[in-house]
């Protein structure tokens, strides 16, 4: 049974390019959890989704961020026009429920 | 989910043990103490968590305060792999329909040295 997935494991873009950013969770798990790490800081949430319903984005900022969780396929966490300060890695976790929690190994983004 | 403290570093020798603590002095009555742990370049990872009693796992021990207001993750003979940022995190599965119950609440979170 695979882990979850997420690719690509590292994206460069250039200021004002859009960011797609795939989690394939593990099987058998509907949950999903986009975390976001900043250079030097810890983790801070940022949406949980199950299949087709965003359940909270609570960490999600306001602007040119989104994200999905269709009913086939990987999760899409998307930036678009991004900036130099949305250069992080983030992480995808997945859960059969609400408790139980595996990470990816991430998406480290560089804004150039 | 309630406030963790930790030590923002420590070091140990490999083979050693090693006794990472945590309090939680604002801890209710159903928040599950987690800790997960950070490999350089990795996602996190899941380690153990506890209630009350003290909990086993092969990855490492629990130590839990008998008034729940800290707690200890021990690592019986550390190595370099266990280098890491190690993360205590409260957690309760019960909220009362709030959105919290999705997501975990890191702090800083101790780094742990391992030195050969």
């Amino acid at each position: 049974n695979a882990g979850v997935m997420q690719n690509p494991r590292h994206l460069v873009r250039r200021r004002g390019q859009e960011a797609r950013l795939r989690c394939s969770p593990m099987k058998g798990h509907s949950h999903v959890y986009w975390y976001r790490q900043l250079p030097e800081e810890g983790l801070k949430f940022m949406v949980y989704l199950q299949k087709e319903n965003i359940i909270d984005e609570s960490g999600m900022p306001k602007e040119r961020f989104s994200a999905e969780f269709p009913k086939e396929g990987p999760s899409i966490l998307r930036i678009q026009q991004v900036v130099r300060g949305d250069s992080a890695a983030y992480f995808c976790a997945s859960s059969p429920d609400r408790y139980g929690y595996t990470f990816g190994s991430g998406t480290r983004l560089t804004v150039v | 989910d309630a406030k963790t403290t930790q030590p923002n570093s420590m070091e140990s020798n490999e083979e050693e043990p090693v006794h990472l603590p945590c309090n939680h002095s604002t801890i209710s009555g159903t928040d599950y103490i987690h800790w997960y742990r950070q490999l350089p370049s990795q996602g996190p990872e899941y380690v153990i968590h506890g209630l009350t009693s003290n909990v086993n796992n092969r990855m490492a021990s629990l130590a839990i305060a008998e008034d729940r207001k800290s707690s200890t993750l021990i690592l019986h003979r550390a190595t370099l792999r266990d280098a890491a940022v190690y993360y205590c995190i409260l957690r309760d599965p019960h909220d009362a329909g709030g959105t919290s119950y999705g997501k975990l609440t890191f702090g800083q979170g101790t780094i742990l040295t391992v030195h050969p």
